[in-house]
């Protein structure tokens, strides 16, 4: 897990209250996936960004959920008026722009996202 | 993607070796063979990746059937620290998502 930091590591928040989780990939990685993993499952690739650029979305719910990787900054993950089934741990890892030439993709920690 | 079937569950003694069977019969000819694990709710940990040939680094061996429809990995000796879900997945080099499965969950007993 060298390098992929995420914030904040747990998050509370009430039904209809919007939450946003930060992904800040190792240096140099251009490349930012999110991935949901709900309690006792596996995880579910969600979106993958690039610098500016969605590139693949497929497996994010249509409604209240977006992403965004800006030039500047973190990847920013955001749910809109959150539900209890929204409850689940998020990770992120990234990847560099010639893709997994190690065969790794690096794991952050993940945020733990609770819904009251 | 390659999609994978992996045992659900399996037990191994501590200090014993742990062999992880995966079937991966549909991979295609430019897909690896990566393995992960997640320990209780970390983040997945890359354990080691590979193509055709058997691989081996200081966490574990890879081995491949010729005909690449299957793999096992090795933990030589398990310990408790081992104890965790095992996910063998199908994927290309490229900038391309990893599509887990519900993996392989290891128990390691002392």
């Amino acid at each position: 897990n060298a390098g992929v930091m995420q914030n904040p590591r747990h998050l509370v928040r009430r039904r209809g209250q919007e939450a946003r989780l930060r992904c800040s990939p190792m240096k140099g990685h251009s490349h930012v996936y999110w991935y949901r993993q709900l309690p006792e499952e596996g995880l579910k690739f969600m979106v993958y960004l690039q610098k500016e650029n969605i590139i693949d979305e497929s497996g994010m719910p249509k409604e209240r959920f977006s992403a965004e990787f800006p030039k500047e900054g973190p990847s920013i993950l955001r749910i809109q008026q959150v539900v209890r089934g929204d409850s689940a741990a998020y990770f992120c890892d990234s990847s560099p722009r010639t893709g997994r030439l190690s065969g790794e993709l690096f794991f952050g920690e993940g945020s733990r996202l609770t819904v009251l | 993607d390659a999609k994978t079937t992996q045992p659900p569950s399996m037990d191994c003694a501590e200090g014993r070796a742990a062999n992880l069977p995966c079937n991966h019969s549909t991979i295609s000819g430019n897909e690896y063979v990566y393995w992960y694990r997640q320990i209780h709710s970390q983040g997945p940990q890359y354990i080691i990746h590979g193509l055709k040939n058997n691989e081996t680094n200081e966490m574990a061996s890879l081995i491949i059937t010729e005909d690449r429809k299957s793999s096992t990995l090795i933990l030589p000796h398990a310990t408790l620290r081992d104890t965790a879900v095992y996910y063998c997945i199908g994927s290309s080099t490229g900038n391309t998502p990893l599509v887990f499965g519900k993996g392989t969950r290891l128990s390691v007993i002392a």
